[in-house]
């Protein structure tokens, strides 16, 4: 079946200017995590999705980055007014329940750079 | 709050060779411990995953890893190493404290010689 779909796959963009980071999870899969990769720093934890619950915005690093889960499924990243430092993989996970051992799917993730 | 350590970035081994890609943890609480694989330009994909019940877990392509409590370990090993295992090696590790949002380590790049 299909598995975590993100998209754009690769996206420069200009410091200063805002972008937005689009995540399809898994049909069905009510949990939804955001984690940047960066190299050598491994996976940061970003923000996590759960239902219809507030979602868990305690790794967001700055008030420029924000999330949306729209019906409980699509979810955007938005980074406003990138700096560069912003470079890097941002993955998309989703998992079929936020029991304890449910694996996270994870998509190909999209490659920023800014510039 | 949990945390995970890999011990070395990177580990180079000889095709035939023993894989040993090294893993500690620390949490207050029982953790529940996976092993994700990444190749190059992919997300990552489960290898294995330990929750509670047998210490030994086996998970695939003839990986596997033992969970040891009292070295808050969970090393993953496998016989002989293939030239298709070379990728990146992520452990992670989830608590109820953490609501279960895995915390991973920084990863170790597996290099495998001909």
């Amino acid at each position: 079946g299909a598995g975590v779909s993100q998209s754009p796959s690769n996206k420069v963009t200009e410091k200063g200017k805002d972008v937005e980071l689009r995540c399809d999870p898994i049909s069905g899969h009510t949990a939804l995590y955001w984690y940047r990769q960066s190299l050598g720093q491994g996976l940061e934890f970003l923000i996590y999705f759960q239902g219809n619950s507030a979602p868990d915005k305690s790794g967001l690093p700055s008030d420029r980055f924000s999330a949306e889960r729209t019906g409980g499924s699509v979810s955007t990243l938005t980074i406003q007014r990138t700096q560069q430092e912003d470079s890097a993989v941002y993955l998309c996970a989703s998992s079929p329940t936020v029991q304890k051992n449910s694996p996270l799917h994870f998509g190909n993730g999209t490659r920023l750079t800014v510039t | 709050a949990q945390s995970v350590t890999q011990l070395g970035s990177h580990v180079s081994v000889s095709e035939g060779a023993l894989v040993l890609l090294r893993c500690n943890y620390s949490s207050s609480v029982p953790p529940y411990l996976f092993w994700y694989v990444q190749y190059p330009n992919q997300g990552l994909q489960l290898l294995l995953k330990y929750t509670t019940g047998a210490t030994l877990v086996k998970g695939i392509n003839g990986f596997e890893a033992e969970f040891k409590k009292s070295e808050t370990s969970f090393h993953l090993t496998k016989p002989s190493a293939h030239m298709s295992d070379a990728a990146e090696y992520f452990c992670a590790v989830s608590v109820a404290g953490g609501s279960y949002i895995p915390t991973f380590g920084r990863g170790t790049s597996l290099i495998v010689h001909p």
